[in-house]
């Protein structure tokens, strides 16, 4: 049973450039959320998504940050015209659901992004 | 004021010892924690939920105090492969699904 897969690994982009990061979650879970973690901070939740439906994008930046969990296929987190303080780890998380209230969320390997 | 604080650390203790973390969070509608474990420049991984009645895996042993809003993790007869940053998290209220990250606390455990 695979776990939450992430790819690309590493991303290498020039500031301007488009970022685009891909998520698999994990079988039979239906709930994804994407979460950066910046150099020597903590987690900061971005965005929350069930299949073809965002659920919560209160802590994505307005701008030039979207992402999307269609019907068939990964989630995908774009980031246009890459800056500087875009260069950090997008962690992937995925969950089977919310349930009585826990949230036990499993993490991807993570993308790390570097604006060059 | 940060949802989750905690004691960044760092910790060194040698290999055997019992050592403790702790953790609070600023939300009392709070449903759900859990301690992570973050190795370097890897993905958190799951290391255990916390329910209120605190509840114990193997050599790990969390607490928590919903009154005092506080959470703790004991780690017993600690290894090498202990050695990690330790994250508490926190999830719920009125932002259900979302996870709130403390910035983790270091541990080393040396031989």
């Amino acid at each position: 049973n695979a776990g939450v897969m992430q790819n690309p690994r590493h991303l290498v982009r020039r500031r301007g450039q488009e970022a685009r990061l891909r998520c698999s979650p994990m079988k039979g879970h239906s709930h994804v959320y994407w979460y950066r973690q910046l150099p020597e901070e903590g987690l900061k939740f971005m965005v929350y998504l069930q299949k073809e439906n965002i659920i919560d994008e209160s802590g994505m930046p307005k701008e030039r940050f979207s992402a999307e969990f269609p019907k068939e296929g990964p989630s995908i987190l774009r980031i246009q015209q890459v800056v500087r303080g875009d260069s950090a780890a997008y962690f992937c998380a995925s969950s089977r659901s919310l349930g009585s209230g826990n949230n036990e969320q499993f993490f991807g390997p993570g993308t790390r992004l570097t604006v060059l | 004021r940060k949802e989750v604080e905690q004691d960044p650390g760092p910790f060194n203790v040698p290999e055997g010892a019992t050592v403790a973390f702790n953790c609070t969070y600023s939300n009392s509608a709070s449903q759900s924690f859990f301690w992570y474990r973050q190795d370097c420049r890897k993905e958190p991984k799951l290391l255990m939920s916390v329910y209120s009645s605190g509840n114990e895996d193997g050599r790990f042993t969390a607490q928590l105090n919903r009154a005092s809003q506080y959470i703790s993790l004991l780690i017993r007869d600690s290894k090498l492969s202990d050695s990690a940053t330790y994250l508490c998290v926190v999830s719920g209220g009125s932002t259900l699904g979302r996870l709130y990250f403390g910035r983790g606390t270091q541990l080393t455990v040396w031989p």
